[in-house]
């Protein structure tokens, strides 16, 4: 069974603060991850992709990856309470249609003001 | 209109009725998934569309039918539904290149079978 495992949390940060959260995956195969931010009763949101070991930074948001360990991480810098909402890692299937995507369950993020 | 789009956004459905969602998108892309997202679980893949061919059916129940008739629109027939069927369906698309296949979501479908 290919997994994609996240601590649920909730991961409760201070406004301004950096947030940390992290996923492991199981199919060393996977090439392509993804960090998805998703509100309360809305849809998964694109907010980060990467494809290559190391660390990737977009505005605020720094993802990183390291195959070797099967781990990929999302920072988020000066976090802002707008920031809070669950968090879905996943990573591409290997499925048959080569193309869908395997998601984690998602660490909720709590900013605090 | 822009991106991924669903209809309904809401449904609730006795278990003996018939019913469809409905996906657009708007971008070009040319693969085409149904997830499923249940409280406390993963997103589950239920189908993948490629170029309006099915790809995958993630051992889903019959009772949930896809129709892909074009690239652009996907439909799911749900036909004698359950209760433990209600849930968040969403619809997401992406263009199938090797080395990406990110994904962008519709707003979803919350169903409710009573």
């Amino acid at each position: 069974q290919k997994e994609v495992e996240q601590n649920s949390g909730p991961l409760s940060v201070p406004e301004g603060a950096i947030a940390s959260l992290n996923c492991t995956y199981s199919d060393r195969v996977s090439q392509s991850f993804f960090w998805y931010r998703q509100y309360s009763g809305k849809s998964p949101e694109l907010i980060m992709s990467i494809y290559s070991n190391g660390d990737k930074e977009d505005g605020r948001f720094t993802a990183q990856l390291n195959k070797a360990s099967q781990y990929v991480s999302l920072l988020i810098r000066d976090s802002q309470p707008s920031d809070s909402a669950t968090y879905l890692c996943a990573s591409d299937a290997n499925s048959n249609s080569g193309y869908a995507l395997n998601f984690g369950k998602g660490t909720s993020l709590l900013v605090t003001p | 209109e822009t991106g991924v789009t669903q209809t309904p956004r809401h449904l609730v459905m006795g278990m003996t009725n018939k019913k469809s969602l409905k996906c657009e998108q708007h971008l070009g892309h040319n693969a085409m998934y149904w997830y499923k997202q249940s409280a406390k679980k993963p997103l589950e893949l239920m189908f993948v569309y490629n170029f309006k061919e099915q790809t995958e059916n993630n051992s889903v129940p019959s009772r949930f039918s896809p129709e892909c008739p074009n690239s652009s629109h996907l439909f799911l027939h749900l036909h004698t539904l359950q209760p433990e069927d209600s849930a968040l369906y969403l619809c997401a698309s992406s263009q199938e290149v090797v080395g990406t296949t990110e994904a962008f979501f519709g707003q979803g479908t919350r169903l409710t079978v009573v």
